[in-house]
Formats: C-alpha cells, structure tokens, sequence
C-alpha cells in the first residue's frame, strides 16, 4: 500500500533526446508527487512536484504528467542533455507537514553526447 | 527552501566504533529527519528528530544503535553506534521548512570496514 515502483531502473538517452521515467503508486491517499534529482556524491535537489489537481505540470525542459486513475505519474525531459545525467528519484506523500515521503528506488540517466 | 550542510562528507571507521554526524540548517525547521541511502534501493525514513523530545523512529531503526539529538531548531546529530559493515551507507539529514516541499542535506558517506 505504501510502495512507490519506478521504471527503468537505467536509462541512456542520446543528446537532445526525450527521457521518459514512470512511477506507479498504491495509496489513493496520496496527493503530493515530487521528483528529485541527484548527482553523484550529492543530496537529492528537489526538481519538481505536482497535485493531483493538475494532469500536468511543466517547468522549463522537465514536465510531470500525473494519471490519477492509472495512479502513476512521470518525468519527461525534453532535449536531454549530458548535464541532466543524473540519478531521478520519484515519491509521492499525502499533503500535511507530518506526511512522511515514500520514495522509488531511481533511475540512472545517461545522457551521451 | 533551505540550505543544509553535514559534517563529516565521508568517513571510513572500523567495525565496532560509533560515529557521529552532524546536521546544521540555515533557518529554524521543526520537521528535520534522518535517512539512509543505499545502492539500489529507496531512501530510508531512519527517524524524526524532535525539537526537545525523543526522536521518533521508523519500524527497524532503534535509538540504542542511531541515538539523536536536536538541541534546537537548525541542528542536529545522528549518531552510527557499533558499526558493522552493514552500516556502510549514505547518511542524510532533511528539513521540511513549509508544506510539503522537502529538501536533503550533501549527505555523509561511510565506508565501515
């Protein structure tokens, strides 16, 4: 019930391509989705989050499309880029200062030039 | 958002000692948390730091092997007890300031050997 499954556990994208990360929930309780971006040797940076009022949320090159009734959400970069190779990290909470975050596992994106 | 730092970046210790990391935020929070971060797997809720209280722990995680304190609103410790190998891992301190939004420290890398 409380599980965050995301997908691909890798993935290699080719410069200015579109990368594609999908996360899947459980709780239909949760309303709260962001995504995380990590480099290696470096804490996850907040990147991105959405609320189910919303089916899409887009900030520059990186958009969120949420599916309520799929309950799965994803992160799509557009014009992959060798600096976006990172590690991605989907979770999703009820809203409320006290929510505790459930997380995926990440996925490792490569970005080859 | 907020800005977090942690000290030690990265230690190697030997199995047995105790090791203690500390969390410093540049503005007063009262959610701040503990995780672990290992290969391949999500980010470990280990426990709530109080302000003035005891730390509230997640189901696995005891205080006699990750005591904490948080003696005010911007700092905090954890404390690795009787290290085995199987603590090697990513430490990382978090802090909610408001809402949902959630932000991670550098982390602490430790090598137990």
């Amino acid at each position: 019930q409380q599980q965050v499954k995301q997908s691909p556990q890798s993935l290699i994208v080719q410069k200015g391509g579109i990368s594609i990360i999908n996360c899947a929930y459980e709780n239909t309780a949760f309303d709260y989705f962001p995504w995380y971006q990590q480099f290696p040797g470096k804490g996850p940076a907040l990147l991105i989050a959405i609320r189910p009022d919303v089916s899409e949320k887009k900030e520059g090159r990186f958009t969120i499309s949420f599916n309520k009734s799929a309950k799965q959400f994803s992160l799509h970069i557009m014009d992959s880029q060798p600096g976006d190779s990172a590690t991605y990290v989907c979770a999703a909470s009820r809203q409320g200062g006290s929510e505790k975050l459930v997380f995926g596992k990440g996925t490792k994106l490569t970005v080859n030039p | 958002s907020a800005v977090i730092s942690q000290k030690p970046s990265r230690d190697i210790c030997q199995r047995g000692t105790s090791l203690t990391i500390q969390c410093q935020v540049d503005s007063q929070v009262t959610m701040m948390f503990w995780y672990r971060q290992q290969p391949g797997q999500s980010l470990t809720l280990i426990a709530t730091a109080n302000q003035g209280s005891e730390a509230t722990y997640e189901s696995g995680f005891v205080i006699d092997k990750f005591p904490i304190s948080r003696p005010n609103l911007t700092f905090s410790t954890l404390t690795v007890s009787n290290m085995s190998p199987e603590d090697s891992s990513i430490y990382l301190c978090s802090v909610r300031p408001l809402g949902n939004e959630q932000f991670f420290g550098p982390g602490t890398r430790l090598t137990v050997l």
